[in-house]
């Protein structure tokens, strides 16, 4: 069975310091990989998302980058945070198609700004 | 303005009560997706509906989605303590899945 891993679990980070999460997936090739982030009051936002390894699409501007090194690796960096980017951060997968996929989320990583 | 609306925004309901979510969107919805989320957590899938007039159910909890695929309901039965959390529904708007839109969320609490 497929597993979606996400880590750290919580983050605090101070303004102006580098970020590095990590997801990866088990049990599952070539999936599409997204990364969303969860606001206070808000809903999701799609943040990237990637159909292969190297390929990166980015849906808002932003002080945030990601990266796809492997294949079920899928890397969320900042070079300097700032307050704003504090927040709930998800990664998903779904199946290589795209097309009607269910996304399945990870546990999530709380960062948290200051 | 939100692409997607949930309500309500929040809902607190006594145990064994029943309750609906609804989730309404002004264009077509080729996919609706509900989630569930307990606070601090992922989200966990409950059920995918694609076609209008559909109905899905898993245990006590049943998702339709209207005719015009634009409005989509979750329905619980008998609510428990466990169905409490944040529950939020996705719609793939493009026709294309690689890019989902999500509610703000509803907040249930089911108090015994």
């Amino acid at each position: 069975s497929q597993t979606i891993h996400q880590w750290p679990a919580t983050l605090v980070q101070p303004v102006g310091s580098p970020l590095s999460l990590e997801c990866t997936v088990e049990g599952t090739s070539n999936p599409n990989l997204y990364w969303y982030r969860q606001a206070a009051g808000r809903g999701l936002q799609l943040l990237f998302y990637s159909v292969g390894i190297g390929q990166i699409s980015s849906e808002v501007p932003q002080n945030l980058s990601a990266s796809r090194p492997q294949d079920r690796q899928f890397i969320l960096s900042s070079k300097k945070l700032l307050l704003s980017d504090s927040g709930f951060y998800l990664c998903a997968w779904s199946g290589p198609s795209g097309y009607q996929e269910t996304q399945y989320f990870g546990p999530g990583t709380r960062l948290l700004v200051l | 303005s939100q692409e997607l609306e949930q309500s309500p925004q929040s809902l607190i309901v006594q145990e064994g009560k029943n309750l609906t979510i609804n989730c309404t969107s002004s264009k077509t919805l080729y996919g609706l997706y509900w989630y569930k989320q307990k606070y601090g957590e992922g989200l966990i899938f409950l059920m995918m509906l694609q076609k209008g007039g559909e109905e899905k159910s898993h245990e006590k909890i049943t998702a339709k989605l209207d005719e015009k695929k634009q409005q989509s309901s979750l329905h619980i039965t008998a609510s428990q303590p466990s169905h409490a959390g944040i529950y939020l529904c996705g719609a793939d708007m493009l026709n294309n899945t690689d890019k989902l839109i999500f509610g703000t969320g509803t907040r249930l609490q089911v108090f015994p």
